[in-house]
């Protein structure tokens, strides 16, 4: 069985552009998650998907990021503009449905580290 | 608000010496515990899990216990290996809330051999 798959797997920007990754969720997969996760600290859940729907995305900053998961498969994350303090790895997890008391594992793709400049 | 505190790293081990990393948690309820592991250059994976108190998550040699009256899930392995050497996060999922997984700082682990 395929892995979550994200693409690119490194991106280097100066701040003020734009930049958008792409997330493959595991095949049947309802639920994508979209993680932040700054060196030395853990990941921090920016938004979750329940098939094309938004489930949380409370600690999304609003002003600047943007996430889409069109026909409830594919994701993209975009943040424009970037500022330095974006300069992360962006991991992207599916699981099969809600993480209904630990029920569902999340499973995580290999992330996106972004360098902003 | 929930939250998870693992101990600082990083550690640094001979090989089949006695690990222990530390985790406490802050919750409201009943909070699924996790611990995630994070080796060089690939995505985070479930280590082991425990849903309630008592219960005791094992995989690869690596135990930890879900302890309700000291808010502890301690990760544990008897004799580490040198391809042990990762990082690995505790982390926590409140039920009924909008279970999102909390994650700890994380900590960073090398074996020697």
């Amino acid at each position: 069985e395929a892995g979550v798959a994200q693409s690119p797997r490194y991106k280097i920007i100066e701040k003020r552009q734009s930049v958008a990754f792409w997330c493959n969720p595991i095949s049947g997969h309802a639920t994508l998650y979209w993680y932040q996760q700054i060196l030395g600290q853990g990941p921090k859940l920016l938004i979750q998907f329940q098939n094309n729907g938004v489930v949380d995305d409370s600690q999304l900053p609003k002003d600047r990021f943007s996430a889409e998961r069109l026909k409830g498969v594919d994701s993209t994350l975009k943040i424009q503009p970037a500022k330095l303090e974006d300069s992360a790895v962006y991991l992207c997890a599916s699981s099969p449905n809600h993480a209904v008391a630990g029920r569902y594992e999340q499973y995580f793709g290999p992330g996106t580290r972004l360098t902003v400049t | 608000g929930n939250s998870v505190t693992q101990m600082e790293g990083p550690v640094t081990l001979s090989e089949e010496a006695f690990l222990t990393i530390n985790c406490t948690y802050t919750a409201t309820g009943y909070p699924s515990l996790f611990w995630y592991v994070q080796y060089p250059g690939e995505g985070l994976q479930l280590l082991l899990k425990a849903t309630k108190a008592d219960d005791k998550g094992s995989n690869k040699g690596f135990e930890a216990t879900y302890r309700k009256e000291t808010t502890s899930f301690h990760l544990e392995k008897g004799s580490v290996q040198v391809s042990d050497s990762a990082v690995y996060f505790c982390a926590l999922l409140n039920q009924g809330g909008s279970e999102k997984l909390v994650f700890g700082k994380g900590t960073k682990l090398t074996v020697n051999p």
